[in-house]
């Protein structure tokens, strides 16, 4: 994997199911993860940056676990609500940079009432 | 409350214009971004800037220039604007606490 990438690319869900989704990176010259959530008309938010193997971060019902040695992260929305809409994107930070980042595609989530 | 402002939230251009988005950041931040956002393709970067008067491209410079005078503002300025850079655009500073995001500048090339 050379790139960011994001799975599934849209998802469509009902209040109160819990869903997950998947960030796949480069697993060589990690330095750091970070992901945001982007709703309509407004900016990118941050949620959570992770550089350790094996970390998990929680925010409410939002959460993310992190595996640099494959290069996966996954962040999961426990019992969905209308208000976690929103397009939810992964970066990392590119090496040798001074803190840029690569973004995938973004998860498009939308959680019907 | 840390702010990053971009100055027009909708933006209607002819082709062929010059074009400016401003970007004013009150963070003291050194490093700051543009990106563009399109359907399918995510987040891509066209220019960024470690400090003033400096600038670096991005992975889609083309078509675009920037200017940074001033450590707090950072100017995307598209030379002669045509229709394959109506976009959604971005403008982020970064510093120890990660990235900063403007609320974004829907352009549309007509």
């Amino acid at each position: 994997i050379l790139n960011v990438e994001q799975s599934p690319q849209s998802l469509h869900v009902q209040e109160g199911d819990s869903t997950n989704f998947t960030c796949s990176f480069p697993s060589s010259n990690f330095y750091a993860l970070h992901w945001y959530r982007w709703e309509t008309a407004k900016s990118p938010e941050a949620l959570f940056v992770m550089t350790l193997n094996g970390d998990e971060k929680k925010k409410g019902r939002i959460s993310a676990t992190l595996n640099t040695k494959e290069g996966y992260s996954y962040l999961y929305i426990k019992g969905s609500q209308p208000e976690d809409s929103a397009t939810y994107l992964c970066a990392r930070t590119a090496p040798r940079s001074q803190g840029n980042l690569i973004f995938g595609k973004g998860t498009k989530l939308s959680v019907k009432p | 409350d840390v702010k990053v402002t971009q100055s027009s939230r909708y933006l209607v251009k002819r082709t062929g214009e010059k074009v400016f988005l401003e970007c004013v950041q009150d963070m003291d931040h050194e490093n700051m971004f543009w990106y563009r956002q399109d359907p399918g393709l995510g987040l891509r970067l066209i220019y960024f800037s470690y400090d003033v008067k400096m600038k670096e491209k991005g992975d889609i410079p083309e078509g675009y220039s920037v200017s940074r005078e001033k450590k707090e503002r950072f100017s995307l300025i598209l030379e002669s604007a045509s229709t394959n850079q109506t976009s959604m655009y971005l403008c982020a500073s970064s510093g120890s606490g990660g990235y900063t995001f403007g609320s974004g500048t829907r352009l549309t090339v007509v």
